[in-house]
């Protein structure tokens, strides 16, 4: 079983629908990413998040660390929002760990 | 422009050839990584380095060497032992703190193609 479990894998939307892209993990952490990619293949760090709640224009990202899980929302979505979203948790094992654990990733289309 | 460049954006090679996969970074990171990328799998890491003339063994090393004789320079071999070498692979970087989560910042990514 993956430590890092996104849902949906794949997600297609209307323009300018509300969109929720789930994260679950399975180990304790010190901090969780929330990773865009685009169809050329680069990253590009969203968020980097440890408690409660971070937004950034219209996206938004939420933790939950009792329950192990994070969201990421995109509020007025926009075809250019259109990539892979990818999770990843860095464990909180301590030491000099810089690992992350990274998630399959969410598809997201979203049509005009 | 601070930031990681990669190069080159693809590549092919034929079986057999050792290829090296380069990766620089003008961001003053003290930590490097690379990771490989495959189609409906998360990425995996394959080497880290948290200083110059260090690197550590990522979660898929066989087949794979890399350097860090400059901080800024963290060049990737994949060698004739990797068994399956086509792949998307990044390189990342970030600051080096103890105990401390870090965000890693991503290079564009070489394409990788294995005849």
């Amino acid at each position: 079983k993956n430590e890092v479990e996104q849902s949906p894998q794949n997600l297609t939307a209307q323009e300018g629908e509300f969109i929720t892209i789930n994260c679950s993990y399975s180990v304790g952490i010190s901090a969780l990413h929330w990773l865009q990619q685009h169809p050329g293949g680069g990253i590009v760090s969203l968020f980097m998040l440890s408690s409660g709640k971070k937004k950034h224009g219209r996206l938004i990202a939420t933790i939950n660390i009792q329950e192990k899980h994070s969201s990421l929302h995109i509020t007025a979505s926009h075809p250019r929002d259109s990539a892979v979203y990818i999770c990843a948790v860095r464990s909180d094992s301590g030491g000099s760990n810089y690992k992350l654990t990274f998630g399959k990733g969410t598809l997201l289309t979203v049509n005009p | 422009d601070g930031g990681i460049t990669q190069s080159p954006k693809y590549l092919f090679r034929k079986e057999g050839q050792n290829v090296t996969l380069s990766c620089e970074q003008n961001l003053n990171h003290d930590a490097m990584y690379w990771y490989r990328q495959d189609p409906g799998q998360g990425l995996r890491l394959i080497y880290y380095s948290h200083i110059v003339n260090d690197f550590q063994k990522g979660d898929i090393a066989e087949g794979y060497s890399v350097s860090r004789e400059k901080k800024e320079s963290f060049p990737l071999t994949v060698t004739s032992a990797q068994k399956n070498p086509t792949a998307f692979y990044l390189c990342a970087s970030s600051q080096a703190s103890s105990g401390g989560a870090n965000e890693q910042f991503f290079g564009p990514g070489t394409r990788l193609t294995v005849l």
